[in-house]
């Protein structure tokens, strides 16, 4: 079955520091992996996806994910965390052994940068 | 252009009693999927609808039910509620079948508070 782990419930970073939140994935065949961000009384907000191709990939708001086959790890990374990117972050694999396809996602990471 | 949008935002049952939760998905998006986020976790698949015909369903008991009209907008019912439904309801959209690379954008979900 496809699964997705977020090893870590909670990061703190310091405002201007490199961030790293954690994600492994269990899949059969090519993985297709998301990053999610949930602020607050908020829906998720997309970040990036992994589909195929270069293994580091880039997505909103400076964040950026290197996807790792070796390790089934799909990190999502920042050079300088910003106060504002204080949020729950989501890592999430497609699960298409069912028609239409859904996402199965991880059980999240409470990121907290302080000034 | 809008988002997706859900509606209520919020709202208070009691054990027993049903739910109608409604989602209207971005202009030109035919597919809509709904999860359900209790306090803590990630999110859960629930349902997905794509052209109106059910095309995937969660782990979620008979109590749960959706259905999509033919302006691609959605509801998501819940029979005989029990305290354990409480949670946030979120609704997805996407252009297709989450085949490929289509990407779930999420509304702002329904916050049901079941006493």
């Amino acid at each position: 079955a496809q699964s997705v782990a977020q090893p870590e419930d909670q990061v703190n970073v310091a405002e201007g520091n490199p961030l790293t939140v954690k994600c492994t994935y269990s899949v059969s065949g090519n993985p297709y992996l998301f990053w999610y961000v949930q602020y607050p009384n908020r829906g998720l907000q997309f970040l990036l996806k992994y589909i195929t191709g270069d293994n580091l990939v880039k997505g909103s708001y400076g964040f950026e994910a290197e996807f790792n086959k070796s390790q089934t790890s799909f990190h999502l990374k920042k050079p300088s965390a910003l106060v504002s990117d204080s949020a729950l972050y989501f890592c999430a694999v497609r699960d298409d052994t069912s028609q239409g396809g859904k996402l199965i996602f991880g059980q999240g990471t409470e990121l907290s940068v302080k000034p | 252009d809008a988002g997706v949008t859900q509606s209520p935002t919020h709202l208070i049952k009691t054990r027993g009693q049903h739910v109608t939760l409604r989602c209207s998905p971005i202009s030109g998006h035919k597919s809509v999927s709904w999860y359900q986020q209790v306090l803590g976790q990630g999110p859960q698949f629930i349902f997905q609808y794509y052209e109106k015909e059910e095309r995937g369903r969660g782990n979620f008991p008979d109590r749960f039910s959706a259905r999509q009209f033919p302006n691609y907008s959605s509801e998501l019912n819940v029979n005989a509620l029990l305290l354990g439904d409480s949670a946030l309801y979120l609704c997805a959209s996407s252009l297709r079948s989450l085949a490929g690379a289509n990407v779930l954008t999420f509304g702002a979900g329904s916050r049901l508070t079941v006493l």
